[in-house]
């Protein structure tokens, strides 16, 4: 079957515009990660849902950002007012339920510019 | 506030010759800890997870090992290939938490 798909792979935009990013996880898996990773760092949580449970919003590093599941399946990530220092790939992964194993996609990499 | 070393130095060895990864831990008590591979431009991918209970997982040619007294894994390749050359990331997840903390990782390069 198809692995975990994001979309776009590639966004440039213009300091203060919102962006949006997509993730398609694997069919049939509960849970579902936003990460994010900078160049020579380390991968950073941002949020995690599993099945119909309140997310942890934990790892978001301010109140421009935000996430939502549709459905159980399809996220997305919105990044309002977006800064300099928003640039990175943002890596979104899935696992299956209580499953530690995570699959992750290829990530978007996003330029503020 | 909990704290994932890895070496930021790449690692360079022969094909052939094993490689060992080393994921050092401090201010933290994992009950799992993950080991995930990346190529540039790419997602980790998932190789191997341990236990804190478990000393040495094995898969092919590599192996795992988590030593909870020294808060460290090794992480080894045997007979590596220049196939394996990537970067290789530590993730330790406390019991009960589906979360795991992404080491910065080690590059490897295997020269022929």
């Amino acid at each position: 079957g198809a692995g975990v798909s994001q979309s776009p792979s590639n966004k440039v935009t213009e300091k203060g515009k919102d962006v949006e990013l997509r993730c398609d996880p694997i069919s049939g898996h509960t849970a579902l990660y936003w990460y994010r990773q900078s160049l020579g760092q380390g991968l950073e949580f941002l949020i995690y849902f599993q099945g119909n449970s309140a997310p942890d919003k934990s790892g978001l590093p301010s109140d421009r950002f935000s996430a939502e599941r549709t459905g159980g399946s399809v996220s997305t990530l919105t990044i309002q007012r977006t800064q300099q220092e928003d640039s990175a790939v943002y890596l979104c992964a899935s696992s299956s339920d209580r499953a530690y194993e995570q699959y992750f996609g290829p990530g978007t990499r996003l330029t503020v510019t | 506030s909990q704290k994932i070393e890895q070496n930021s130095e790449a690692l360079n060895i022969q094909e052939g010759k094993t490689a060992t990864l080393t994921c050092n831990y401090t201010n933290y008590s994992p009950a799992y800890l993950q080991w995930y591979r990346q190529d540039p431009g790419r997602g980790p991918v998932f190789l191997l997870l341990i236990r804190e209970n478990e000393k040495e997982k094995r898969k092919e040619r590599l192996k795992v090992t988590f030593d909870t007294t020294l808060k460290q894994s090794l992480f080894h390749i045997t007979a590596s290939q220049p196939a394996d050359s990537a970067t290789y990331l530590c993730a330790p997840m406390g019991g009960g938490s589906y979360i795991p903390t992404f080491g910065r990782g080690t590059s490897l390069i295997v020269h022929p």
